[in-house]
């Protein structure tokens, strides 16, 4: 079974633009989650999605925002590029089904450097 | 709010010997999970063990062990006959038992192993 994938894996952006980031869950895992990683603040949860809907968020400035697809795909977008916002996106996916712990598998990440 | 905190930055050990690793969490809920995940340079974040806290025994899987202390808030990860596979960044992780929550990681460790 295919991993978590990311694109792009690698990107450079200027202040003041935008970005579109990409995840592509497990076959099968309805439920994607989003983290920012930093050395400063570490790993940080920005959002998740499940069957298309917002189930949880981070906090996160409004520049921040995502959606999902019906086929659970998930991108992520973040406008008005500030330089802090460089940092590795990381995108986890599960099962999210349940009551309890559904396993979360990470991509590789999309490092965003923002010039 | 949750809060998890790894004390050591970094660590290093030499090959084939044991490391201890630190991690103390602060929560008012009584039923939880703990992970310790393992990110080497390449960056896929993966599940090393995990931790339901209703159980008193304590998780282990192959060299990978941790000593959770349920009063005192502590998960440490013990990693014995270290390799040079484990250098990585290790992070504890922490989630409510309520339905689908988001992990709330510490700052992580950096863990050489030194031939």
């Amino acid at each position: 079974k295919a991993g978590v994938t990311q694109t792009p894996r690698y990107l450079i952006k200027t202040r003041g633009q935008q970005v579109t980031l990409s995840c592509s869950p497990i076959s099968g895992h309805r439920s994607v989650s989003w983290y920012q990683q930093t050395p400063g603040q570490g790993l940080q949860f920005l959002f998740e999605y499940f069957s298309e809907t917002q189930r949880n968020k981070g906090n996160f400035p409004g520049r921040f925002s995502g959606r999902q697809f019906s086929n659970s795909r998930s991108e992520m977008n973040v406008s008005t590029l500030e330089l802090g916002d460089s940092a590795l996106y990381l995108c986890a996916s599960s099962l999210g089904q349940g009551l309890f712990y559904n396993e979360q598998f990470f991509g590789p990440g999309t490092r965003l450097t923002v010039l | 709010a949750q809060t998890v905190t790894q004390s050591q930055p970094e660590m290093s050990v030499q090959e084939a010997e044991t490391v201890t690793l630190s991690c103390t969490y602060d929560t008012s809920e009584s039923n939880y999970y703990l992970f310790w995940y393992k990110q080497p340079p390449s960056r896929q974040m993966i599940l090393v063990i995990r931790q339901e806290a209703y159980k008193q025994q304590n998780a282990t899987e192959n060299r990978f062990s941790v000593n959770f202390q349920k009063a005192a808030k502590s998960f440490s990860l013990k990693i014995s006959d270290s390799q040079l596979g484990d250098t990585a960044m290790y992070f504890c992780a922490f989630m409510p038992q309520s339905g689908n929550t988001p992990l709330v990681f510490g700052k992580g460790t950096r863990l050489s192993v030194i031939a």
